[in-house]
């Protein structure tokens, strides 16, 4: 157990719909990270948030966006949805918020999202 | 990030070590070697990471290359759990985030 919470474990849904995902970090940890794992693109960055403020923007749709709360739980929200989108969405946190040399992420057990 | 190769897949058998190699040849002087694996679909864990000097944890040892241009991940006593996809990557240090980027990793195989 990492201590990253994600909820839902599973979510399935059509086209067209908008969801929201939901991620708590480990105690203390101050920076959350979401990734995107299809079958096609692998694992891949999407978006990072430092205690309520987004740092950094991977390869993000414009029809995603996602927000750090100040109780530090964040929400990935994925609106428009297209069959493309199905794929396990990863959140992960850390101490610090840079490539120090204690950026080890933690990463929550994922949401599992299948568009119909 | 700098890019790192790894060969797709490899086998080890039990209670043997696995030696997992990474070349990360454009790596920068403010650069970190991490490594991450992944289990199945569960959220990817991270092993260790290194700068310029060997590490070793409860987990696995990293030896880098005097030239930081190659690393190896070392599971000592590899078992069947130590199946999974082990992922070598390239993060930069200083004041930049700290996103990871995936490659395809390695897939490691421990049979009995």
């Amino acid at each position: 157990d990492s201590g990253v919470t994600q909820t839902p474990k599973h979510l399935i849904t059509a086209t067209g719909q908008r969801v929201t995902l939901r991620c708590s970090p480990r105690s203390g940890d101050l920076s959350v990270y979401w990734y995107q794992q299809s079958l096609d693109q692998g694992l891949q960055f999407l978006i990072q948030y430092y205690n309520g403020e987004e740092r950094a923007k991977g390869n993000i749709l414009e029809r995603f966006s996602a927000q750090q709360f100040p109780d530090l739980h964040s929400e990935l929200n994925l609106s428009s949805l297209e069959l493309g989108d199905s794929a396990l969405y990863f959140c992960a946190s850390s101490v610090v918020p840079s490539g120090d040399s204690r950026n080890e992420q933690f990463f929550g057990p994922g949401t599992r999202l299948t568009v119909l | 990030d700098a890019k790192t190769t790894q060969p797709p897949s490899m086998d080890c058998a039990e209670g043997r070590a696995a030696n997992l190699p990474c070349n990360h040849s454009t790596i920068s002087g403010n650069e970190y070697v991490y490594w991450y694996r992944q289990i199945h679909s569960q959220g990817p864990q991270y092993i260790i990471h290194g700068l310029k000097n060997n590490e070793t944890n409860e987990m696995a040892s990293l030896i880098i290359t005097e030239d930081r241009k190659s690393s190896t991940l070392i599971l000592p006593h590899a078992t069947l759990r130590d199946t999974a996809v082990y992922y070598c990557i390239v993060v930069a240090g200083g004041t930049s985030y700290g996103k990871l980027t995936f490659g395809q990793g390695t897939i490691l195989t421990v049979h009995p």
